[in-house]
């Protein structure tokens, strides 16, 4: 079926660490794997998205892998801080030529001071 | 260019009545999808407009729900005999394919309390 299992759903860390959000998929034929960072009451926002021809891009202090083969990718944030805490949703198009996106169901992330 | 725009934000309404809510895409975008999304869940996909064409509906979207793009600019999304498992957050997001290239922008949605 239609499926992104997104891993985990909650996330503490200090200010300063690292932090590891993974996704699985279900659809072999996907071929796009944004991420989108959501902060309460605001509309999710694309932060960093890859495609299925290569297997990591990085912007800064973000960076995404994606695994093909495991069908999973994820997403990392390194030397965290505390305006990164937000919800994560990882997406991908599944099943579709239309390019709608079935999310996984979000991590929250806080990074204490 | 503002991005995408929904309109209203919040809509309170008791259960029976309809509701329509309002999308404008960035200009130019030739894709809109609507999603719903409820509290501490990824957005669900409604339905998907390539220009004025409606290509795809979710078996998630009930013969109450409607949604048009007229002139494949701005859509509507209208709920009839809202009931309160409506109850959520509508997101429409715009993109325009080019290529490989389909990034999906969001509108900052329409909150729905069914009373």
């Amino acid at each position: 079926g239609e499926n992104v299992e997104q891993h985990p759903s909650t996330l503490s860390v200090q200010e300063g660490d690292s932090a590891v959000i993974k996704c699985t998929y279900s659809d072999s034929a996907s071929n796009y794997f944004p991420w989108y960072k959501q902060e309460l009451g605001k509309r999710p926002q694309l932060i960093i998205d890859i495609r299925s021809n290569v297997g990591e891009k990085k912007d800064q202090r973000i960076a995404v892998t994606l695994n093909k083969t495991a069908k999973h990718f994820s997403l990392h944030i390194t030397e965290t801080q505390p305006e990164d805490s937000a919800v994560y949703f990882c997406a991908a198009p599944i099943s579709s030529n239309t390019g709608k996106l079935i999310f996984g169901q979000g991590t929250t992330l806080q990074v204490k001071p | 260019d503002t991005g995408v725009s929904q309109n209203p934000r919040h809509k309170i309404t008791k259960r029976g009545q309809n509701v329509t809510f309002r999308c404008d895409p960035i200009s130019e975008h030739n894709r809109l999808y609507w999603y719903r999304q409820t509290l501490g869940q990824g957005p669900e996909f409604l339905t998907y407009f390539q220009n004025e064409a409606q290509l795809e509906k979710s078996r998630l979207l009930s013969d109450r729900f409607s949604a048009e793009r007229p002139k494949g600019s701005f859509s509507t999304l209208e709920i009839q005999r809202t009931e309160q498992g409506d109850s959520a957050m509508y997101l429409c997001a715009s993109s325009f394919r080019s290529g490989r290239e389909n990034i999906q922008y969001f509108g900052a949605g329409t909150r729905l309390s069914v009373l």
